[in-house]
């Protein structure tokens, strides 16, 4: 059964102290790993799509990587802005048609 | 307006009630879902739209229905819904299947 896990359920961290939240995956084959951003009471918002082991992507204070059974998501120096809870999702080769399977996300703090 | 948007953003409703949530985006996108967003939970995919055709329904129950007038609209049509279906409702859009998702802010909906 295909299945996305993230750890931790919650994290706290202080403003510049940088750290990595990980989401383990079982797929049968993958085609695509997505990581979001959500804001209470709002949508999620989308920040990268990895597709293949290896593969990384930078967007301002955030870094994603791959491996074949999980991506992290690095933060360096975050900001209060920065708190959220960030989600990741995959969709697998031969899964039902836009099937994102989403895990249960991390929940960041960054305290001044 | 940009992105996708959705209406209405809260829905108070009783058990008895018929309301339906609208969503549009402004994309350009070929692709549009349903999720279903409760406390503690994955996001959960509801229902799949391609190119104004559904092709995935993941066992919803009938109290709820879609429709898809054309590639830029979607509605979910709610009836005699359960206390249980109080959650926030999602729409994303994408360019196709395989692509990233982007969403909406929700409706957020409780049942009474």
């Amino acid at each position: 059964e295909d299945q996305v896990t993230q750890s931790p359920e919650a994290l706290r961290l202080q403003e510049g102290e940088s750290s990595s939240l990980n989401c383990s995956y079982t797929v049968s084959g993958l085609r695509g790993l997505f990581w979001y951003r959500q804001d209470p009471g709002k949508g999620p918002e989308f920040l990268f799509t990895l597709y293949s082991a290896g593969e990384e992507k930078e967007k301002e204070r955030l870094k994603a990587t791959l491996t074949k059974k999980e991506s992290f998501l690095h933060i360096t120096a975050p900001k209060p802005e920065d708190s959220a809870t960030y989600l990741c999702a995959v969709q697998a080769r031969g899964g039902s048609q836009g099937n994102l399977i989403f895990g249960k996300g991390t929940k960041l703090s960054v305290k001044p | 307006e940009t992105g996708v948007t959705q209406t209405p953003r809260h829905l108070v409703m009783g058990m008895t009630n018929k309301k339906s949530l609208k969503c549009e985006q402004h994309l350009g996108h070929n692709a549009m879902y349903w999720y279903k967003q409760s406390a503690k939970k994955p996001l959960e995919l509801m229902f799949v739209y391609s190119l104004e055709e559904r092709v995935e329904n993941n066992s919803v129950p009938s109290r709820f229905s879609p429709e898809c007038p054309n590639s830029s609209h979607l509605f979910l049509h709610l009836h005699t819904l359960q206390p249980e279906d109080s959650a926030l409702y999602l729409c994303a859009s994408s360019q196709d299947y395989n692509n990233e998702q982007f969403f909406g802010p929700g409706t957020r909906l409780t049942v009474l």
